[in-house]
């Protein structure tokens, strides 16, 4: 089954700074990636997706990339802010075209933004 | 609030019991989704219904079993409860297997805590 790797574990930063959080997927015919933030005591919520027919999109401090060949994806935030501090989730499909839509989470990613 | 309804909030029992975690999808949402979150291994898929159907299996205890009934919502029951089953647990729902999006929604999660 898929197999998805997410690093690093926790990642501190000073606001405005930019954060940087990668993961790796095992399997090939994956080709739906979204990225969940939580935060303490909530729920996971979507903050942006990227399907493999594309390599990079972006939501005003938020982008994500995606290289196919290595199977890798990063979430990039800009100008952190401290209600950015959460746990990142990135995720694994083959939903995208096969009707199949589980998710594989990588193990998330703690963000610390000081002020 | 994402329309997902997860109820009880809070669960305490004790070891070798049973309980019943009950989730209400979003409107038109066809697929419910199962996941057990624990401190040391993230989010980990459970189980998944289509329509009242089981339509994919991950790291499911055979003393865990879940269900969708005709009026879509779904309840995970845990038997035999170990201390190692303390954990949060989520549902979360999406319109169906296939799509232009995939995007799942989660339930504010039950928490249940085996003494």
């Amino acid at each position: 089954g898929e197999n998805v790797e997410q690093h690093p574990s926790t990642l501190s930063v000073q606001e405005g700074d930019s954060a940087v959080i990668k993961c790796t997927y095992s399997d090939s015919a994956s080709n739906y990636f979204p990225w969940y933030k939580q935060e303490l005591g909530k729920r996971p919520q979507l903050i942006i997706d990227i399907r493999s027919n594309v390599g990079e999109k972006k939501d005003q401090r938020i982008a994500v990339t995606l290289n196919k060949t290595a199977k890798h994806f990063s979430l990039h935030i800009t100008e952190t802010q401290p209600e950015d501090s959460a746990v990142y989730f990135c995720a694994a499909s083959k939903g995208m075209n096969s009707g199949y839509s589980t998710l594989t989470f990588g193990k998330g990613t703690m963000l610390l933004v000081s002020p | 609030d994402s329309g997902v309804t997860q109820t009880p909030k809070h669960l305490i029992t004790a070891t070798g019991q049973r309980v019943t975690l009950r989730c209400s999808p979003r409107s038109g949402d066809l697929s419910v989704y199962w996941y057990q979150q624990s401190l040391d291994q993230g989010l980990q898929f459970l189980i998944q219904y289509y329509n009242g159907e089981e339509r994919a299996k991950g790291n499911i205890l055979e003393r865990f079993s879940a269900q969708q009934f005709p009026d879509l919502h779904s309840e995970l029951n845990l038997s035999s409860l170990e201390l190692g089953d303390s954990a949060l647990y989520f549902c979360a729902s999406s319109v169906g297997l296939a799509g232009d999006t995939n995007e799942q929604f989660f339930g504010p999660g039950t928490r249940l805590t085996v003494l």
